[in-house]
């Protein structure tokens, strides 16, 4: 089955600074690709997604990058904030449609 | 608002004790998930349904049980055969091919 392998486990910024958080996957049919960001205590929240037709896309201070020949797919945060401060996980889905496989997840902390 | 609800928020078990966790969604959504997440790992799916009266097996089935009798509403029994327990449990919902939707947790510690 699918493998993702998520980096850094842990990250610390300066307020203002970029932060970047990398995964791999190893199933070469999974075609869609989420990032979710999660609170201290509650569910995960999906904050950008990516699919395999797509090389980048981005949405404000968020973007995401694809490199379906390497398999490994990125998220990138610009001008960090405190409330950034989370708990990020990337996922790959299953060439079967039916599941995702999650990363292991990165704790994102931003120092004002 | 549509949304899906997880309850409780805090659950409390005692040793030899099933016990249920609720999710409902309102989201028309045809398929639901239950994961597992500990500290330090990533979420482990335990059991995931697609459409009504059928689910799947995930990759920590053991020790746990659901039903899918209605569209909205997907339980997860916690039993007694579960030897480690403790943990923040998520469902999650979505449409065909695309995201989730998470509830916002149910937190259960054996006492």
């Amino acid at each position: 089955g699918e493998n993702v392998e998520q980096h850094p486990s842990t990250l610390s910024v300066q307020e203002g600074d970029s932060a970047v958080i990398k995964c791999t996957y190893s199933d070469s049919a999974s075609n869609y690709f989420p990032w979710y960001k999660q609170e201290l205590g509650k569910g995960p929240q999906l904050i950008i997604d990516i699919r395999s037709n797509v090389g980048e896309k981005k949405d404000q201070r968020i973007a995401v990058t694809l490199n379906k020949t390497a398999k490994h797919f990125s998220l990138h945060i610009t001008e960090t904030q405190p409330e950034d401060s989370a708990v990020y996980f990337c996922a790959a889905r299953s060439n079967t449609g039916n599941q995702f496989y999650f990363g292991t997840g990165t704790s994102l902390t931003v120092i004002p | 608002d549509g949304g899906i609800t997880q309850s409780p928020k805090y659950l409390f078990r005692k040793e030899g004790q099933n016990v249920t966790l609720s999710c409902e969604q309102n989201l028309n959504h045809d398929a639901m998930y239950w994961y597992r997440q500990d500290p330090g790992q990533g979420l482990r799916l335990i059991y995931y349904s697609q459409i009504v009266n059928d689910f799947q097996k995930g990759d920590i089935a053991e020790g746990y049980s659901v039903s899918r009798e209605k569209k909205e509403s997907f339980p997860l029994t916690v039993t007694s055969a579960q030897k480690n327990p403790t943990a923040f449990y998520l469902c999650a919902s979505s449409i065909s091919l695309g995201g989730y939707t998470f509830g916002s947790g149910t937190r259960l510690t054996v006492v």
